[in-house]
């Protein structure tokens, strides 16, 4: 069984960082591109950022600018997301997500699995 | 690239929800569905338009034509009630791109 597990999550004050984590089990890891998707309080779901199996090709939503950035470590079967210059409407719940194939982008591309989520509140 | 879902839809037991996701020749591209429900992680019910999961039960049906792919939930029960959201990859701006979701509620 395929299971992500998030971590790091927090309040943090704006204009401040953070950095979340996943840990992946019950799949190899290594095969497949990751993602962090977010869903906003009341809202619907944003894609955030994307990374390939082996870290080749990164992409993020407009609204990231270069704010975030996305890692991975494959001998630790983690994926991580650092956020800096956090502001308000960047709190949300994060949840890692699994790509159905090796890469993050094109046509198809679905979101497999999915973790819990892990809570970013900004807010001074 | 815009996915346009109605905000909500209500549907009695044992009836069909028919949950539409507006796009501009979205019949074009591949459409995949999530469900979502609070305290839970989220979960694929449907990819590339209509094919199933494993797991997800036959009543889950969809479809992709023109400016509109749909999910079909057939005989729909009181464990259906959820958000439901659509995605598409958006080639232009190299982004994925999400519906606003659908709340279904089951009466």
């Amino acid at each position: 069984e395929v299971q992500l597990v998030e971590s790091g999550g927090g309040l943090v004050q704006p204009g401040r960082s953070l950095r979340v984590s996943c840990t992946g089990s019950g799949f190899d890891f290594e095969n497949y591109g990751m993602h962090w998707v977010r869903r906003l309080p009341g809202k619907g779901l944003q894609w955030v950022s994307g990374i390939s199996w082996d870290s080749g090709t990164v992409g993020y939503a407009d609204f990231v600018g270069d704010r975030f950035s996305i890692s991975r470590d494959n001998a630790k079967n983690s994926v991580f997301l650092q956020m800096d210059s956090l502001r308000p409407e960047d709190t949300a719940f994060y949840y890692c997500v699994k790509n159905s194939d090796s890469g993050w982008s094109g046509n198809p591309n679905w979101f497999d699995s999915w973790g819990q989520g892990t809570l970013v509140t900004v807010s001074s | 690239y815009v996915l346009t879902q109605p905000p909500s839809l209500s549907v009695a037991p044992g009836e069909t929800a028919i949950i539409p996701c507006g796009g501009e020749d979205i019949g074009s591209r591949s459409v995949h569905w999530y469900q979502l429900k609070p305290g839970q992680a989220p979960v694929l019910v449907m990819y590339y338009d209509s094919d199933r999961p494993s797991g997800i039960p036959e009543r889950f049906s969809g479809s992709n034509s023109a400016d509109t792919a749909t999910l079909t939930i057939s005989r729909v029960e009181a464990g259906d009630e959820a958000d439901y959201v659509c995605h598409v990859w958006d080639t232009g701006f190299a982004q994925h791109v999400f519906g606003s979701g659908t709340k279904v509620n089951v009466l």
